[in-house]
């Protein structure tokens, strides 16, 4: 069965610093993996996602995420925090080789900014 | 090309009262999802829809909750008599079918129920 685990419910970083969100998952097959993120009042956005390929995936409004087979992670991070990146982020996974599109969610993380 | 929509935005209710939800998703997409948000958590899928077949309810209280997706296109959750820990958000996904697809989420239903 799949799984998703963010450490830390809550960060909180100075603008401008370096954001870093962790996530760990749990899956019997490869996995597809994304980033998605919520702003208050509205649905969830995808901010990237990892399929095959490059294990460096770039997504929008500047965040990266790099999938580790070997620790079973896919961290979020970007160099530089902005006011606008104060939001819920969460992690989610899929099996790959399965025609059953289904995701599983973790918990979230919410992410605040101090000016 | 439009997004997901979903109506009502909010919705507050007394217990014991019934409630409607309805999504329609974006053009193409054969599969719909229902999930229920609750706060400070992460999306929980309530049921799956390929095109106008259920394929994935096991987290449907059956009990109260029902879906249709009648033609394969547009869909409708209904809460039938609502309690009071269905207070959350209920948001409606789709995509085309697929492992690999991203969901396309539309902004939500709150539900608040007194």
């Amino acid at each position: 069965a799949q799984s998703v685990t963010q450490l830390g419910s809550h960060v909180s970083v100075s603008e401008g610093a370096l954001v870093l969100l962790r996530c760990n998952y749990s899956s019997s097959v490869p996995p597809y993996l994304f980033w998605y993120v919520q702003y208050p009042n509205q649905g969830l956005q995808l901010l990237l996602k990892y399929t095959t390929g490059a294990t460096l995936v770039k997504g929008i409004n500047g965040f990266e995420a790099e999938f580790k087979k070997s620790e079973t992670s896919f961290h979020l991070t970007k160099p530089s925090a902005h006011m606008s990146d104060a939001a819920e982020y969460f992690c989610a996974v899929s099996l790959r080789y399965s025609s059953a599109s289904k995701i599983i969610f973790g918990s979230g993380t919410r992410l605040s900014i101090r000016p | 090309e439009a997004g997901v929509v979903q109506s009502p935005r909010y919705k507050i209710i007394e217990k014991k009262q019934p409630v409607a939800f309805w999504c329609n998703p974006i053009s193409g997409h054969n599969t719909l999802y229902w999930y229920r948000q609750n706060l400070g958590q992460g999306p929980e899928l309530l049921i799956r829809y390929e095109n106008e077949e259920a394929v994935d309810d096991s987290q449907l209280p059956k009990d109260r909750f029902s879906a249709e997706r009648l033609k394969g296109v547009d869909s409708t959750l209904k809460i039938q008599p609502a309690e009071l820990g269905d207070s959350a958000v209920y948001l409606c996904a789709s995509n085309p079918t697929g492992a690999s697809y991203e969901q396309y989420f539309g902004p939500g239903t709150r539900l608040t129920v007194t």
